[in-house]
C-alpha cells in the first residue's frame, strides 16, 4: 500500500511563530485530506486538497500530487492550534476508497 | 444534524469477552469505515463499507466484524476480545464517488484486561 511519512514528528512552538508541516506520500493519489486532533481526541476535518493551494484564516495547505507531497501551514500560532496533525493520502490504483494515515506532528504552542 | 455518533465513549472488556461498537450518522453518507488509533500511531483502517449489504476489510481486520445493514448504522464487532484490541476506535463517513471527504465520530476508548 501507501507510504505516509510526515515530519516533524514533533514541533514546539511559542505563540505567535509560523510553522510548516509536511505530507510525503509514496504513490499516486486521488485525494488528500488533513486532520487536527485535539487534545481531547476529536478529529477535525481541516483541508480536503487532491491538488493546489487552499487557505482557511491562519492555516493553509498545499498539494503537489506530482512531486508526492503535501505542506500544512500554520501562521500566527495559538495555544488553541495544540494538537496532532495527521495527512490521509487516498491511493488512487487498486484498494482506492481507503485514506491511509501518517503517523501525525504533534504541535505544541506555548504561551 | 448529530453528524457521526458513536457508543459507547468508554468500554472495560475482559478477555475473551464479546461486544459491539455501535456508529450512526445521519448525512446520508455512502462510505462508512472503523479504524484504531493506538499510541504514537496514526489510525489504521479495520474494515470499510460503500454503501448498505457491501463491507470489506481494511488494513487490520483480524479479530473484527462488521455488517451494514442499513445506510445509517456500522456496528463493529469485537467477537473474542484480546489485550490488543485496546485501542481507541473512530467511525467515520463520507459521501462516495471519485474520492472521500471523511467526517468522524468522537471515538470509543476501549480497554482490554
Amino acid at each position: 500500500g501507501i507510504q505516509v511519512e510526515q515530519s516533524p514528528p514533533d514541533l514546539i512552538l511559542q505563540e505567535g511563530a509560523n510553522s510548516t508541516l509536511r505530507c510525503n506520500f509514496s504513490d499516486s493519489v486521488n485525494n488528500l485530506q488533513w486532520f487536527h486532533q485535539n487534545p481531547w481526541g476529536q478529529l477535525i476535518n481541516l483541508f480536503y486538497i487532491p491538488s493546489g493551494t487552499k487557505q482557511n484564516g491562519r492555516l493553509s495547505a498545499t498539494t503537489v500530487a506530482t512531486e508526492r507531497y503535501s505542506l500544512l501551514y500554520i501562521s500566527s500560532s495559538q495555544t488553541t492550534d495544540s494538537g496532532v496533525y495527521f495527512c490521509a493520502p487516498e491511493y488512487s490504483g487498486a484498494g482506492s476508497y481507503q485514506l491511509t494515515f501518517g503517523k501525525g506532528t504533534k504541535l505544541s504552542v506555548i504561551p | 444534524n448529530a453528524g457521526v455518533t458513536q457508543t459507547p465513549k468508554f468500554q472495560v472488556l475482559k478477555t475473551g469477552q464479546s461486544m459491539t461498537l455501535q456508529c450512526a450518522q445521519d448525512m446520508n453518507h455512502e462510505y462508512m469505515s472503523w479504524y484504531r488509533q493506538d499510541p504514537g500511531m496514526g489510525l489504521r483502517l479495520i474494515h470499510y463499507s460503500v454503501g448498505a449489504g457491501i463491507t470489506d476489510q481494511g488494513e487490520v481486520p483480524n479479530g473484527y466484524n462488521v455488517s451494514r445493514s442499513t445506510t445509517e448504522d456500522f456496528p463493529l464487532r469485537l467477537l473474542s476480545a484480546a489485550p490488543s484490541q485496546t485501542s481507541v476506535y473512530f467511525c467515520a463517513s463520507s459521501y462516495s464517488g471519485l474520492s472521500l471527504t471523511l467526517h468522524f465520530g468522537n471515538g470509543t476508548r476501549l480497554t482490554v484486561t
